[in-house]
């Protein structure tokens, strides 16, 4: 089964752009992930789909300032102008075919300096 | 719009029983599969089943399985998870959640359960 990896944290002040990282395990490397955010006390919110050959397509309300992007097995997710409402945990998330097998990475909890 | 609302949840002493809710409205719920996920605290995201739109399939991490039941009633557009035997480490947040298998989801907000003696 796929593995997502994420580092457990990043740091970026206000204003300022911060590139987050997701890697695919061996053997799935082209599949497509999905961002997902989770503000304090809150439920997670799709972000955007970010596909294998770095196209993505952001979610509904979703601002431009984040962007996603991919090379070989990372998927990047990018977030520019930092807000103090941006300081929240991030996960990346993928699915096989089918309904099942459901994969989260780790979460990357993001402080906005 | 779409909403996902989960209730259920709360404080049940180890080796009982809990059935959480999740009622959907704002989309043809009866046209997706909807899952469960679950957060312990301070946790990431770990999924925990799915049922199929049409019932027909079900599936389950290997940490519920036996345990948990999912089911759906389509007519009143609401997802079930009836837990038994609940263990200390079941304790987290709940969520209802649909098109994880697309990556496009939703999320309820979730709903809390506690297994403690």
């Amino acid at each position: 089964q796929v593995v997502l990896t994420q580092s457990p944290s990043a740091s970026a002040s206000l204003g300022a752009s911060v590139k987050l990282t997701c890697t695919l395990s061996s053997g799935h490397t082209n599949s497509a992930i999905a961002w997902l955010q989770q503000q304090p006390e809150k439920g997670p919110r799709h972000l955007m789909k970010v596909n294998g050959d770095g196209s993505h397509r952001r979610g509904d309300g979703i601002p431009d300032r984040f962007s996603g992007s991919s090379s070989g097995a990372e998927r990047y997710l990018t977030i520019s102008s930092l807000r103090s409402e941006d300081e929240a945990d991030y996960y990346c998330q993928t699915w096989g075919t089918g309904i099942r097998d459901i994969v989260f990475g780790g979460g990357t909890k993001l402080t906005v300096l | 719009q779409v909403q996902l609302v989960e209730s259920g949840g709360g404080l049940v002493q180890p080796g009982r029983s809990l059935r959480l809710s999740c009622v959907a409205s704002g989309f043809s719920f009866s046209r997706y599969a909807v899952h469960w996920v679950r957060q312990a605290p301070g946790k990431g995201l770990e999924w925990v089943s799915v049922i199929s739109s049409d019932d027909r399939t079900k599936y389950y991490a290997d940490s519920v399985k036996g345990r948990f039941t999912i089911s759906r009633d389509n007519s009143k557009s609401t997802l079930y998870l009836q837990m038994n035997s609940l263990r200390v480490d079941d304790t987290a947040v709940y969520y209802c959640a649909r098109d994880l298998d697309i990556g496009a989801s939703k999320w309820g907000q979730g709903t809390p359960v506690t297994v403690s003696s």
